[in-house]
């Protein structure tokens, strides 16, 4: 069964840097995401992507963050000046249509700690 | 926005009773309503969803129930047993935009065998 994959699974990194995650969406997916799940807490929505551009983003998704899709296969998040408050685990997650009754799939993450 | 407020935050149950989790929702048009199961340092992962057409969905043990009138649904486990020990997420998704999911506060369930 096709997943979407995440890389790196962890990421250190001091605070003040730049860090990139990326994400690999299952491939005939149009639909993409970014959630964020604070150690012990809900996940929450950050930014949803499609056609090459922004279609919402949260209260979170400040600045300091971007996304974007370099080529037809990578969908990339990046935080420009990380935070202490931007340790969790970010999710990537895509799904194949619009309508809110398609599931969206979650890759298994990467754990962001910011020193 | 969407709100989804997620009931009980623990629970402990012996393997072989069954398992309830609600979940209440705010937006009267939300139409569709999935379960995300996390086992620990995982994903989540979609168990089961339902279709507000529909007022009741099973799959082997696990179960969903629909009241759009009182806008609330419900996760049932029955049987239980230890692989079911994990974190429970309802959601409901945005009908506008990029269809982004509200999750609730998540129930972590463990299984005593």
């Amino acid at each position: 069964e096709p997943e979407v994959t995440q890389t790196p699974s962890h990421q250190v990194t001091q605070m003040g840097q730049e860090v990139i995650l990326r994400c690999v969406p299952i491939s005939n997916h149009l639909y993409f995401y970014w959630y964020r799940q604070i150690l012990g807490q809900k996940v929450e929505f950050l930014v949803s992507f499609y056609n090459n551009e922004i279609s919402e983003k949260s209260e979170i998704f400040d600045d300091q963050f971007s996304v974007e899709r370099p080529d037809g296969s990578n969908f990339t998040l990046k935080i420009r000046s990380t935070k202490l408050e931007d340790s969790a685990m970010y999710f990537c997650a895509s799904k194949i249509v619009f309508g809110v009754g398609q599931p969206q799939h979650f890759g298994d993450g990467t754990r962001l700690s910011i020193l | 926005g969407e709100n989804v407020e997620q009931h009980p935050s623990t629970l402990s149950v012996q393997e072989g009773d069954s398992a309830v989790i609600k979940c209440t929702y705010s937006d009267s048009a939300s139409n569709y309503f999935p379960w995300y199961k996390q086992e620990l340092g995982k994903r989540p992962q979609l168990i089961i969803d339902i279709r507000s057409n529909v007022g009741e969905k099973k799959d082997q043990r696990i179960a969903v129930t629909l009241n759009k009138t009182a806008k609330h649904f419900s996760l049932h486990i029955t049987e239980t047993q230890p692989e079911d020990s994990a974190v429970y997420f309802c959601a409901a998704p945005r009908e506008a935009a990029g269809n982004k999911l509200t999750f609730g506060g998540g129930t972590r369930v463990l299984v005593k065998p």
